[in-house]
């Protein structure tokens, strides 16, 4: 299964947005509304912050907003915190495959 | 609080075998599909297997298919990997996770770290 494609980095300021994208093909992202994002701080687990697309798990701050057109989903971060420096993952259901992550995006904050 | 404590991992030798554990609590455990996804070191994540709730529907990735087994026992509450033909591409932290929603996972736990390496 070939893992969809994030760039390797993202970065911006304090209070800025920036968004992430994830491109997969149409047996993927674009083929079903089942894309998640994930943040992982070093050392630590990974944490799911979006899932079907668009949805906030509870405690997720409203900052973080998912979304889809075609065979390209996006994670946006808005009024960048210090906290958000993370590595992030989209992954979507892939059909038979299952599910599929992206490479990740090592997100910066200046 | 829904807590997840992976156990089992450790140094084994090309073509060797391990079986991870995975204690849950804090949720109904039946209720839902469980998943281990890995993680090689430096590198991304992986999706491995998942469970449903019964334990009668199972599915793996290619790359593990055929030498993993995933189960579980919802008397105990756990969640295992049964790992065998081990090669060193196995290498990683592997994580078990809940799946509260459809494929993605929620929390998930601290990891377990497998090296195959002779």
């Amino acid at each position: 299964q070939t893992a969809l494609t994030q760039p390797p980095s993202a970065s911006g300021s304090p209070g800025q947005s920036v968004a992430i994208s994830c491109t997969g093909t149409s047996s993927d992202v674009g083929g079903y509304n089942y894309v998640s994002w994930y943040q992982q701080h070093p050392g630590k687990a990974p944490k799911l912050m979006i899932y079907e697309v668009n949805k906030r798990p509870s405690g997720v701050p409203d900052r973080f907003s998912g979304s889809k057109s075609g065979n390209t989903a996006s994670l946006t971060v808005s009024g960048l915190q210090a906290e958000d420096e993370a590595d992030y993952y989209c992954s979507s259901h892939a059909g038979t495959t299952n599910v599929v992550f992206g490479g990740g995006t090592k997100l910066t904050v200046l | 609080q829904v807590q997840l404590v992976e156990s089992g991992g450790g140094l084994v030798k090309p073509g060797g075998s391990l079986r991870l554990s995975c204690a849950a609590s804090g949720f109904t455990f039946s209720d839902l599909y469980m998943t281990w996804i890995r993680q090689a070191p430096g590198k991304g994540l992986e999706w491995v297997s998942k469970i449903s709730g019964s334990g009668d529907t199972i599915y793996y990735a290619d790359s593990v298919k055929g030498r993993f087994t995933i189960s579980r026992d919802n008397a105990k509450n756990s969640l295992y990997l049964q790992m065998n033909s081990l090669r060193v591409e196995d290498t990683a932290v592997y994580y078990c996770a809940r799946d509260p929603y459809h494929y993605a996972s929620d929390p998930w736990g601290r990891g377990t770290l497998v090296t195959v390496s002779s």
